[in-house]
């Protein structure tokens, strides 16, 4: 299995909702990414897992809340966010950085609009 | 300050021709690692070729080859025989060391359209 798996695909939510979108990988990467995506625009990272503790928030709203429960899943839950925050979520994986080869593989995305 | 630059919006080449699309890099570490990425419309980012700072030979992936240039810091992709299928954005990215861990960051990207 060399994919990483986001779901859903597409999510709607209104600004007092709460909801969580979650990335999936099984290919025994031990490091695991948010980014957000604006139109246009080159991905930007938010969070970084590492052996399933966070070590890298660039300075993200608390809106925005990180989970690693495991090392294959990756979840970010979503509360009270703002239209502004409409976005291509993308989750991704890497091999250990000390690993012969650690690349980047990155899930298709979750297009979030907030209404 | 911007880490990685490139410098062309937008870019046209004709079906069956090679185009080059560009990108200088800024760092200060010996170790670093070069990356390109397709993202068509529908959003997924795909992985096309990777070139490591110590790499002696430019990277090569089928119809995707990396001029790198380690002196003047450029690592522009050439893609051969384009097909429409190539029209995208096209993302070069830079693995970046930070406090035990790393990420990857992003160029601004380059739209090519791939004209029949």
């Amino acid at each position: 299995d060399t994919e990483v798996t986001q779901t859903p695909k597409h999510l709607v939510m209104g600004m007092t909702n709460k909801k969580s979108l979650k990335c999936e990988q099984h290919m025994g990467h031990r490091a695991m990414y948010w980014y957000k995506q604006k139109a246009k625009k080159p991905p930007e990272l938010m969070f970084v897992y590492s052996y399933e503790k966070l070590s890298i928030n660039e300075s993200v709203p608390s809106r925005f809340s990180p989970e690693c429960p495991n090392s294959s899943l990756l979840n970010l839950h979503l509360h009270a966010l703002q239209p502004e925050d409409s976005a291509l979520y993308l989750c991704a994986s890497s091999q250990d950085r000390t690993g012969p080869d650690y690349g980047y593989t990155f899930g298709s995305g979750t297009r979030l609009t907030v209404v | 300050a911007q880490k990685i630059t490139q410098t062309q919006p937008g870019m046209f080449v004709q079906e069956k021709e090679a185009v080059t699309l560009d990108c200088t890099y800024d760092t200060s570490d010996p170790s670093y690692g070069l990356f390109w990425y397709k993202q068509p419309s529908s959003g997924e980012m795909i992985f096309l070729i990777y070139q490591g700072s110590y790499d002696q030979q430019n990277a090569t992936e089928g119809r995707y080859s990396l001029n790198f240039q380690k002196a003047r810091k450029s690592a522009n992709l050439v893609i051969s025989a384009s097909q429409l299928g190539d029209s995208a954005m096209y993302f070069c990215a830079m693995r970046e060391p930070q406090g035990g861990s790393e990420k990857l960051v992003f160029g601004k990207g380059t739209k090519l359209t791939v004209n029949p």
